[in-house]
């Protein structure tokens, strides 16, 4: 069966830190991949996906960049972290085998003092 | 383009009612329809979707929609709210056109169930 990781699952960080949160998915190959962000509990804001290595869409223009290295590997970075980054970050998969539907990641915590 | 509407925010039901968590859609072709559940600091978990065939989806934890063409709603419904059922829910729509598209979520909405 398919899993997907995310860690950290919580991490607290400076302004002006640099930033690296990453995403594996086991049990599929070359699956989408996307990075959300969710501020307060509420809505979900795509922020970068990914239909194969090295292939990124940015959704949103913004201090964050994606990385995909691996097939089943999404990483999200930021050189220099604002305040304005805190949030709860989710990483998903899709495949077509499945109609696209997205399954979720755990998701990492990031707070930005 | 593409949308989600979820025009409740917040939707409070007594335990043992019935719930219905309300969303329209606009898609350009035929949509691809889901409804995710999200219980605190976790992420979103798949309920169900509506691809082609029944109007009517059965999903996850007693949870069905009704796929509706002509009022372009998929509405989240169950016979009989449990306290469990509390969490933040959102519906996502993807056009039938290309697989490589991201869903587009809802705002999402809040469900209370009262005991």
């Amino acid at each position: 069966s398919q899993t997907i990781h995310q860690w950290p699952a919580t991490l607290v960080q400076p302004v002006g830190s640099p930033l690296s949160l990453e995403c594996t998915v086991e049990g599929t190959s070359n699956p989408n991949l996307y990075w959300y962000r969710q501020a307060a509990g509420r809505g979900l804001q795509l922020l970068f996906y990914s239909v194969g290595i090295g292939q990124i869409s940015s959704e949103v223009p913004q201090n964050l960049s994606a990385s995909r290295p691996q097939d089943r590997q999404f990483i999200l970075s930021s050189k220099k972290l604002l305040l304005s980054d805190s949030g709860f970050y989710l990483c998903a998969w899709s495949v077509l085998a499945s109609s696209y539907e997205q399954y979720f990641g755990p998701g990492t915590r990031l707070t930005v003092t | 383009a593409q949308s989600v509407a979820q025009p409740e925010d917040q939707v409070n039901v007594a335990e043992g009612n019935p719930l219905t968590v309300k969303c329209t859609y606009s898609v350009s072709g035929n949509p691809y329809l889901f409804w995710y559940v999200q219980y605190p600091n976790r992420g979103l978990q798949f309920l169900l979707k509506y691809i082609t065939g029944d109007n009517l989806v059965k999903g996850s934890y007693g949870f069905e929609a009704e796929f509706n063409k002509s009022q372009t709603s998929f509405h989240l419904k169950k016979p009989s709210a449990l306290v469990s059922d509390s969490a933040l829910y959102f519906c996502a729509v993807r056009p039938g056109l290309s697989g490589n598209t991201p869903l587009v979520f809802g705002k999402g909405t809040r469900l209370s169930v009262i005991a």
